[in-house]
């Protein structure tokens, strides 16, 4: 079974910064590409930001640009999201995700998610 | 403002079929077919219930079914269950980005 496991959510102040982890098992982590999405309170679902299997092409939502930094250790299956500059906007509950396939058109769904770790911005 | 616009709620009850629309643009739902769809119950993370406009997952039920028009893809429900009731989301690659957007969510309640 697919498992996805978040850590290193918390309670940090404006313009603080958290590395958030994606522990993946039951799969072969180095052939899909993975996804960062998160949930503000009460609210819809945000692309964040999305990594090829092998860490050589990124895309990034606007919103994020030049604060959150997407990367993977596919020897540790493990996906990071390192989310600097944080503002109120950025509290979520932040889900990893896995694409549906290794192609490249599949890119855009996402078939095995976490449970979440939730990041607070507050002072 | 989410760039698809989905209606906050339809409701419907138990064996009736309803459908959820996704309005987007030509740079999004209506220039491509990378349209899905996720259910997602109270605390829980989202499930993929549709993808690539029309196709069902493995051990996706075929009560669940979707399409597109220009600008709109749909999400039917057929013979609607209790457990239907979520929110579901629609999700299409955009231009814009050059990746992926979701709606704003619609609250399925079965009566």
């Amino acid at each position: 079974e697919v498992q996805l496991v978040e850590s290193g959510g918390g309670l940090v102040q404006p313009g603080g910064s958290l590395r958030l982890s994606c522990a993946a098992s039951g799969l072969t982590f180095s052939s899909y590409a993975m996804t960062w999405v998160r949930q503000a309170p009460g609210k819809g679902l945000e692309w964040v930001s999305t990594i090829s299997s092998s860490g050589d092409r990124i895309y990034d939502a606007d919103s994020v640009k030049g604060r959150f930094t997407i990367s993977r250790d596919n020897s540790k299956n493990t996906l990071y999201l390192q989310v600097n500059s944080l503002r109120a906007e950025d509290t979520a509950v932040y889900y990893c995700a896995k694409v549906l396939s290794t192609m490249r058109d599949y890119y855009y769904y996402m078939d095995v998610w976490g449970t979440g770790t939730t990041v607070t911005v507050s002072s | 403002q989410s760039a698809l616009t989905q209606p906050a709620s339809v409701s419907g009850s138990p064996g009736q079929s309803i459908t959820i629309s996704c309005t987007g643009t030509s740079s999004d739902v209506g220039g491509y077919n990378y349209v899905s769809w996720y259910q997602q119950h109270p605390g829980k993370a989202p499930k993929l219930m549709i993808y690539g406009v029309s196709k069902r997952p493995s051990g996706i039920s075929d009560r669940f079914s979707g399409s597109k028009s220009g600008n709109t893809a749909s999400l039917t429900i057929s013979g609607l269950q209790a457990e239907d009731e979520a929110d579901y989301y629609c999700s299409s690659y955009t231009s814009s980005t050059s990746f992926a957007v979701f709606g704003g969510g619609t609250k399925l309640t079965v009566l």
